[in-house]
């Protein structure tokens, strides 16, 4: 089993704030690693799929950066919205299976 | 619409007593898999398959089988469930796995309760 981390466990911030989160992997087992995000009474959805050092993804407000040679990667929002609301959970793949971390609750007050 | 689908929805049940939950997708995705999500751990993954007839463990998969005779459709089998199963299971998809560099589609979720 492959130790996954996410950090903060939770986060509220205000309406507007930027905010970021982060997901530690042991480097020496990579493949992907991907971004996804869970609302309540949702299931998950992919954001970001992210497979090479140095990967920077962007959708909309939302982006992600890879460090595959330390480990980890960045999730940002920026100008946080109610509607960002949700678990960020983030995968480590690694042969054919999927490890994945605890997730980010994050709630944006309004 | 491209879906992932699961059913039941929600399942009580009693100790022993056998179940299935089914898992059906139409995007012609080669690799399926289920997962079990409990509180302050996290999905984690019980058996995954790259294509029919092919499938594997993954890190809990005691207590559970599953099989892949259509490409279309991965159920998940409880021969004798226990409490200790109780559990939020998703069932997702994806296109061929390759090196993992393709996102999965998540199904509803079911809520599975054993007493």
């Amino acid at each position: 089993i492959l130790n996954v981390e996410q950090s903060p466990q939770s986060l509220h911030v205000q309406e507007g704030d930027s905010t970021n989160f982060t997901c530690s992997f042991p480097s020496s087992n990579f493949y992907a690693l991907h971004w996804y995000r869970w609302e309540t009474a949702k299931s998950p959805e992919a954001l970001f799929v992210m497979t090479l050092n140095g990967d920077e993804k962007k959708k909309g407000r939302i982006s992600a950066t890879l460090n595959t040679k330390e480990g980890y990667s960045y999730l940002y929002i920026k100008g946080s919205q109610p509607e960002d609301s949700a678990t960020y959970l983030c995968a480590l793949v690694f042969g054919n299976q999927f490890y994945f971390g605890t997730g980010t609750s994050l709630t944006v007050i309004p | 619409e491209a879906q992932v689908t699961q059913n039941p929805r929600y399942l009580i049940t009693v100790t022993g007593k056998k179940l299935t939950v089914t898992c059906s997708q139409n995007m012609n995705h080669e690799y399926m898999s289920w997962y079990r999500q409990d509180p302050g751990l996290g999905l984690r993954q019980i058996y995954y398959s790259m294509n029919v007839e092919v499938t594997d463990k993954g890190d809990v998969p005691e207590g559970y089988k599953v099989s892949r005779k259509e490409k279309r459709n991965f159920p998940l089998i409880l021969e004798s469930p226990s409490p200790n199963q109780t559990s939020l299971y998703f069932c997702a998809s994806s296109f061929s796995f390759g090196t993992g560099g393709v996102e999965q589609y998540f199904g509803p979720g079911t809520r599975l309760t054993v007493t």
